[in-house]
């Protein structure tokens, strides 16, 4: 089944405690992105890929980073979390430009 | 830079009824793709429809239907037969033709009324 996977679901961590948020997509996309969203903001990317070791920053990349080291594999790493980077947030991948973007399940992180 | 607003924060609609959710962007590009999500409870990004801005014919997919007007940077979504499953936020997304980034709007509650 063709999906984007993201890990964990669910993570409540406290502030500066290093963390790394896991996406894996199984559709050989050339295109992946990191996006927040937040209520009342719509969803605001956070970083992208075009393709293995190309990343780019979006619009709120502030306090993230990412790397594409393989194809499938887009991690989101917060080095030092704080409590306004709680939110819900979404990988996607997209297998051109023009092209839907296949999102994972979502991962909502609180930092206390 | 390109901006999509969307200026309806909530709507609802009777359960078979038509409803039409708008969605209006700003670019200076003439190659771009739009894009409408659906968000249900489950918060899981659904695609409901895709629009290239070349093609002038409205996109649809059953009860989904698009008004595209490119001259005045339009795109609302209508949704016909409504049915309690389509309520959800709905996001409107734009992207450049030459561009890596979806930039989506604030997005759009639905409600459906029984």
């Amino acid at each position: 089944e063709a999906q984007v996977t993201q890990n964990p679901r669910y993570l409540i961590t406290v502030t500066g405690k290093k963390l790394t948020v896991t996406c894996s997509q199984n559709m050989n996309h050339e295109y992946m992105s990191w996006y927040r969203q937040d209520p009342g903001l719509g969803l605001r990317q956070i970083y992208y890929s075009m393709n293995v070791e190309v990343t780019d920053k979006g619009d709120v990349p502030e306090g993230y980073k990412v790397s594409r080291k393989e194809k499938r594999n887009f991690p989101l790493i917060l080095e030092s979390p704080s409590p306004n980077q709680t939110s819900l947030y979404f990988c996607a991948s997209n297998r051109g430009q023009g092209t839907e973007a296949f999102f994972g399940q979502g991962t909502r992180l609180t930092v206390v | 830079a390109q901006t999509v607003t969307q200026s309806q924060p909530e709507m609802s609609v009777q359960e078979a009824e038509t409803v039409t959710l708008s969605c209006t962007y700003d670019t200076s590009e003439s190659d771009y793709y739009l894009f409408w999500y659906k968000q249900p409870p489950s918060r899981q990004m659904i695609l409901v429809i895709r629009q290239e801005a070349y093609k002038q014919q409205n996109a649809t997919e059953n009860r989904f239907s698009v008004n595209f007007q490119k001259a005045a940077k339009s795109f609302s979504l209508k949704i016909s037969d409504s049915q309690l499953g389509d309520a959800a936020m709905y996001f409107c997304a734009y992207r450049g033709g030459s561009q890596g980034n979806l930039i989506f709007g604030k997005g759009t509650k639905l409600s459906v009324k029984p």
